[in-house]
């Protein structure tokens, strides 16, 4: 079975702190995604990474880096955590190339706490 | 810019009523379209998904949605809704051009009343 893991269920960190959120996936999936989700907004994308070493800015990348050193992994990194951080946060993946309809697999979410 | 618009944000059903979740989107060329559900406590998952061919698609668990171009709507249907049911529903579209990033709508909660 295809899987999307994500590091942690749930983390609470401080203000000021520097949060790494970690994601892997064992499909081979070119691509690979970060979300974070809230209530009333759906999901909104952060970042996205088409292949290893890319990176490319999705909605609301403010406050946010991302990191692709292997094709199977893709950080997200609160460079100084604030409170309206707080959220759930979704990792995904999804073949590239012709594979445009097959939709997203999702991790099971990361909530991160910022207090 | 393209966008999903999920127009109901909570519907409350009882079970055995009829379900049809709205979701219009702006884009005027090809796109593929999806319904993603969250269950409780779980991770999304696809429900069903449209590219190409006949606009009624069906999914998992008795759920169709179907596709009218001319509307550019993509509404999520089950004849019977049922406890299990309960989650959030997500309508979703990928221009065709864009390379796969998926846009999502703001979420319709559905809550079944047993």
């Amino acid at each position: 079975d295809v899987k999307v893991t994500q590091s942690s269920r749930y983390l609470v960190k401080r203000t000021g702190e520097k949060v790494f959120l970690e994601c892997v996936q064992d499909m081979d999936h070119e691509n690979m995604f970060w979300y974070r989700q809230d209530p009333g907004l759906g999901l909104r994308l952060i970042y996205f990474s088409y292949d290893v070493k890319m990176k490319e800015k999705g909605d609301i990348p403010e406050g946010y880096s991302v990191s692709r050193e292997k094709k199977e992994r893709f950080s997200l990194i609160l460079e100084s955590a604030s409170t309206n951080q707080t959220s759930m946060y979704l990792c995904a993946s999804s073949p590239g190339g012709s594979s445009l309809g097959y939709g997203y697999t999702f991790g099971s979410g990361t909530r991160l706490t910022v207090v | 810019a393209q966008s999903v618009s999920q127009h109901n944000h909570h519907v409350i059903l009882s079970e055995a009523a009829s379900l049809e979740l709205g979701c219009n989107y702006s884009y005027g060329g090809t796109v593929n379209l999806f319904w993603y559900v969250q269950y409780p406590g779980q991770h999304l998952q696809l429900l069903l998904k449209y590219f190409s061919g006949d606009p009624l698609v069906k999914g998992i668990k008795g759920f169709e949605a179907e596709f009218i171009k001319s509307k550019f709507s993509f509404n999520l249907r089950k004849p019977s809704v049922q406890w299990s049911d309960t989650a959030e529903y997500f309508c979703a579209v990928t221009p065709y051009s864009s390379a796969s990033k998926i846009i999502f709508g703001s979420g319709t909660r559905l809550s079944i009343r047993p």
